[in-house]
């Protein structure tokens, strides 16, 4: 069974731009929640989806946003990038919405913004 | 809102030897799941064990066992037998059972643990 997919596995973009990273879950996952790492914030959750719908936010600004598509692939956006944003994106999906189901996670994007 | 706190933030041990690494939390919810999980340099996190707050059985996976003290809020990782390829960043989470926060973990600021041959 294929694991949490994420693409692509490193982006550079320059400050002003926009961002799109992609998440593909284990087969027949419904979750996806995304966090951010950085070494100075460590783990930070994002948002999390569940039957293409938003059931969770972090405390992130207006311009990280995110969609879940019917497949399960979920796709996060960092628009108006700033330097601030370079972190490793990290993809998790699990079977069930509920909290005891383990999170499989990705091996991550690497941004770095210039 | 919950908080995890690893107050270590570098250990080593010796190939064999066993290691404990320290986690802290503080919430006012009752039910709740605790978790460790591993990065590798690999990046990518693997889950090492899950504890349930409602049992008071520690959890064990093989080599890994945790100490859960509820009341004091405590949750730490003893890796026995330790070997090379244990060499990781580990992090202590929290999640909330039910309710609105659904998938969201918190995490704490890590471990590096580094293990010599």
């Amino acid at each position: 069974k294929a694991g949490v997919t994420q693409t692509p596995r490193y982006l550079i973009k320059t400050r002003g731009q926009q961002v799109t990273l992609s998440c593909s879950p284990i087969s027949g996952h419904r979750s996806v929640s995304w966090y951010q790492q950085t070494p100075g914030q460590g783990l930070q959750f994002l948002f999390e989806y569940f039957s293409e719908t938003q059931r969770n936010k972090g405390n992130f600004p207006g311009r990280f946003s995110g969609r879940q598509f019917s497949n399960s692939r979920s796709e996060m956006n960092v628009s108006t990038l700033e330097l601030g944003d370079s972190a490793l994106y990290l993809c998790a999906s699990s079977l069930h919405r509920d909290s005891h189901t383990e999170a499989f996670f990705g091996q991550g994007t690497r941004l770095t913004v210039v | 809102a919950q908080t995890v706190t690893q107050s270590q933030p570098e250990m080593s041990v010796q190939e064999a030897e066993t290691v404990t690494l320290s986690c802290t939390y503080d919430t006012s919810e009752s039910n709740y799941y605790l978790f460790w999980y591993k990065q590798p340099p690999s990046r990518q996190m693997i889950l090492v064990i899950r504890q349930e707050a409602y049992k008071q059985q520690n959890a064990t996976e093989n080599r890994f066992s945790v100490n859960f003290q509820k009341a004091a809020k405590s949750f730490s990782l003893k890796i026995s037998d330790s070997q090379l390829g244990d060499t990781a960043m580990y992090f202590c989470a929290f999640r909330i059972a039910g309710g609105t926060s659904y998938g969201k973990l918190t995490f704490g600021q890590g471990t590096i643990l580094t293990v010599h041959p």
